[in-house]
């Protein structure tokens, strides 16, 4: 089955403890992006990879790391985690094709920083 | 900044009307329109995308867009009380690094 697959999906944790959220696709989509979503601002882009060692920032990229080793793997690191960043995250990727946009999402992943 | 504007409702319908969202855009180069579905609690799902001017119509959904006046809508028709989600507008930026999301319209079908 075709999927985006995210780890943890429910976290809670403390300030500073530094934290990585994994994603992984089994689309061999060249294209792979995170977004956190906050009510009243929607979803709002965090870092994306182009392709494998390829990563450039979003809208919201402070206080957050990526990685693009392998092509189906993104994780999402934390150093030092802050409560401002307590939020529902969303890994998506896509297909490096110009006729569409569209994007797959992972089930999400909501984070709790104490 | 490039955005993407939604009345966040909620919008009220019986069930069996025509629920019509709507979003508007500020990139006058955008191409390419997308309506996503989310669930509460949910990853959101692709409906429908749309390209060119005028309507585009797949099963109950009816996209509509009109790049003149920046604007773009989704009509459910026969609306069902299992079509309450919040809905996504989205817009390809014209440098295709990304969508950029409107804050979702969220839409309650009564039964």
């Amino acid at each position: 089955e075709a999927q985006v697959t995210q780890n943890p999906r429910y976290l809670i944790t403390v300030t500073g403890k530094k934290l990585t959220v994994t994603c992984s696709q089994n689309m061999n989509h060249e294209y792979m992006s995170w977004y956190r979503q906050d009510p009243g601002l929607g979803l709002r882009q965090i870092y994306y990879s182009m392709n494998v060692e390829v990563t450039d920032k979003g809208d919201v990229p402070e206080g957050y790391k990526v990685s693009r080793k392998e092509k189906r793997n993104f994780p999402l690191i934390l150093e030092s985690p802050s409560p401002n960043q307590t939020s529902l995250y969303f890994c998506a990727s896509r297909p490096d094709r110009l006729d569409t946009g569209e994007l797959f999402f992972g089930e999400g992943s909501r984070l709790t920083v104490l | 900044q490039k955005e993407v504007e939604q009345n966040s409702g909620p919008l009220s319908v019986p069930e069996g009307a025509i629920a019509s969202l709507n979003c508007t855009y500020s990139d006058r180069g955008s191409q390419s329109f997308f309506w996503y579905r989310q669930y509460s609690g949910k990853s959101p799902e692709l409906i429908m995308f749309i390209y060119s001017n005028g309507d585009k119509e797949d099963g109950r959904f009816t996209a509509q867009l009109n790049k003149a006046s920046q604007y773009v809508s989704l009509l459910i028709r026969d609306s069902q009380p299992s079509d309450s989600a919040t809905y996504l507008c989205a817009v390809k930026d014209t440098g295709f690094q990304k969508l950029v999301f409107g804050t979702g319209t969220r839409l309650l079908v009564s039964p």
